[in-house]
């Protein structure tokens, strides 16, 4: 089945130790994205890839940086993880000229100690 | 300013119980309009979603929902519930007719009594 996938589904970190989320998709979407969920609230977009094209949200830190060396492939990393980052990260896509749903991959739980 | 609100934070409705969630959103133009499921440690599942044509739509698991432009709501209703509706709902509006942003609500989180 066509799906995103993101590894792993738990990362544990270090305070100030750099990580790296992954995401790949089955999809061939052309659109990617990366979100940030807290605990109880709504996931916020961090940033979005339009084909090559990265997109940055106005508010998200630069702390947070992102790769898509291929189509089926994204990265979110986190230069130096504070303890207000713990969070739930959502990768999804979608495909342009279609039905502008996104995909939402399962999520990775990061904690920081 | 673009904006979702879901009222309602937790809802706890008993088995076999219909169910409504209410979704109201501020947007410049009418936006395409969807409804995701999350499930614990789990990521966004589409339920429903809304283009344009019929105002009332249906989806996955029994649920369905409604388009009202003139009230700017998108509530979503399933006749009777089941324990494995207990999950957190998520109301998101996005940009008609491109690959924009979508603009989520708080959420709702549902419980079900047996």
């Amino acid at each position: 089945d066509a799906m995103v996938i993101q590894n792993p589904r738990y990362q544990v970190t270090q305070f100030g130790k750099p990580v790296t989320l992954s995401c790949s998709q089955t999809l061939n979407h052309n659109v990617m994205y990366w979100y940030q969920q807290k605990s109880s609230q709504a996931p916020k977009l961090l940033f979005h890839y339009y084909d090559k094209d990265f997109n940055n949200e106005a508010d998200t830190p630069d702390n947070f940086q992102s790769r898509r060396p291929n189509t089926s492939f994204c990265f979110l990393d986190i230069r130096s993880p504070g303890l207000g980052d713990a969070a739930m990260y959502l990768c999804a896509t979608s495909a342009t000229g279609t039905s502008y749903e996104q995909f939402f991959g399962p999520g990775t739980r990061l904690t920081v100690l | 300013a673009q904006s979702v609100t879901q009222p309602d934070i937790h809802i706890t409705v008993s088995e076999g119980a219909s169910l409504e969630l209410r979704c109201n959103y501020s947007y410049g133009a009418t936006p395409y309009l969807f409804w995701y499921v999350q499930s614990p440690g789990q990521g966004l599942q589409l339920l429903l979603k809304y283009f344009s044509g019929d105002t009332l739509v249906q989806g996955i698991k029994g649920f369905e929902a409604e388009f009202k432009r003139s009230q700017s709501s998108f509530n979503l209703r399933k006749p009777s519930v089941h324990w494995s509706d207990a999950a957190e709902y998520f109301c998101a509006v996005g940009p008609r007719g491109s690959q924009g942003n979508l603009i989520f609500g708080k959420g709702t989180k549902l419980s079900v009594k047996p």
